[in-house]
């Protein structure tokens, strides 16, 4: 698998309810991000999370990190149609330079009214 | 504070034609990444610059691609004899000065279409 593979690809679910995305990565990592894209646009920067932190909120979304399996986990709580976006995280790894981020393939969440 | 800003948007360009892509970074942020886009695929690292400065090319097609970030303007992806292959979406991202782990605000992309 590649670095920062998100899972699942796909994902479809009713307004209201909760969605998880989960990425797993293989290298040791500086930190973790997760970024959303609408359909024709950028990307939008979600949370960034720490190697050594394990947990980040906000607003409705909760980010875990687990440097010992390598994963990484989005959930948005309460979901909205506007939610409606692909999810990618991405990783710095260490080995790397600057802030170079290695995406995943992204997962596609509907949300439907 | 105005965020990454690219442009074109949109560009269409033919078999063999060089297209130019332009990204000014945020106000202060003085490392410049490019990001390709192929469609339903997840963005790929292409160059990582600093001013005046190549610090990564690795992700950069050997040939017909080149990246600048000049003294002053915008950092130029240049992209020599177009073929169908290219079609994709360009993201050029911005981070500030200050070492690693800092958070990379990617500008709306430009969407090149190769005819």
């Amino acid at each position: 698998s590649q670095q920062g593979e998100e899972d699942p690809q796909a994902l479809s679910i009713q307004e209201g309810e909760n969605a998880t995305m989960n990425c797993s990565y293989k290298t040791s990592i500086n930190n973790l991000q997760w970024y959303r894209q609408n359909s024709g646009r950028g990307l939008v920067h979600l949370i960034l999370i720490r190697s050594n932190e394990r947990e980040k909120h906000s607003g409705r979304l909760r980010v875990t990190l687990d440097t010992s399996k390598k994963s990484s986990s989005l959930l948005i709580t309460a979901s909205r149609a506007a939610d409606t976006a692909s999810y990618f995280c991405a990783t710095d790894p260490r080995e790397t330079s600057g802030s170079r981020l290695t995406f995943g393939e992204g997962t596609q969440l509907t949300v439907n009214p | 504070n105005a965020g990454v800003m690219q442009n074109p948007r949109h560009l269409v360009r033919r078999r063999g034609q060089e297209a130019r892509l332009r990204c000014s970074p945020m106000k202060g942020h003085s490392h410049v990444y490019w990001y390709r886009q192929l469609p339903e695929e997840g963005l790929k690292f292409m160059v990582y610059l600093q001013k005046e400065n190549i610090i990564d090319e690795s992700g950069m097609p050997k040939e017909r691609f080149s990246a600048e970030f000049p003294k002053e303007g915008p950092s130029i992806l240049r992209i020599q004899q177009v073929v169908r292959g290219d079609s994709a979406a360009y993201f050029c991202a911005s981070s500030p000065p200050g070492g690693r782990g800092n958070t990379i605000y990617f500008g709306e992309g430009s969407w090149l279409t190769v005819v």
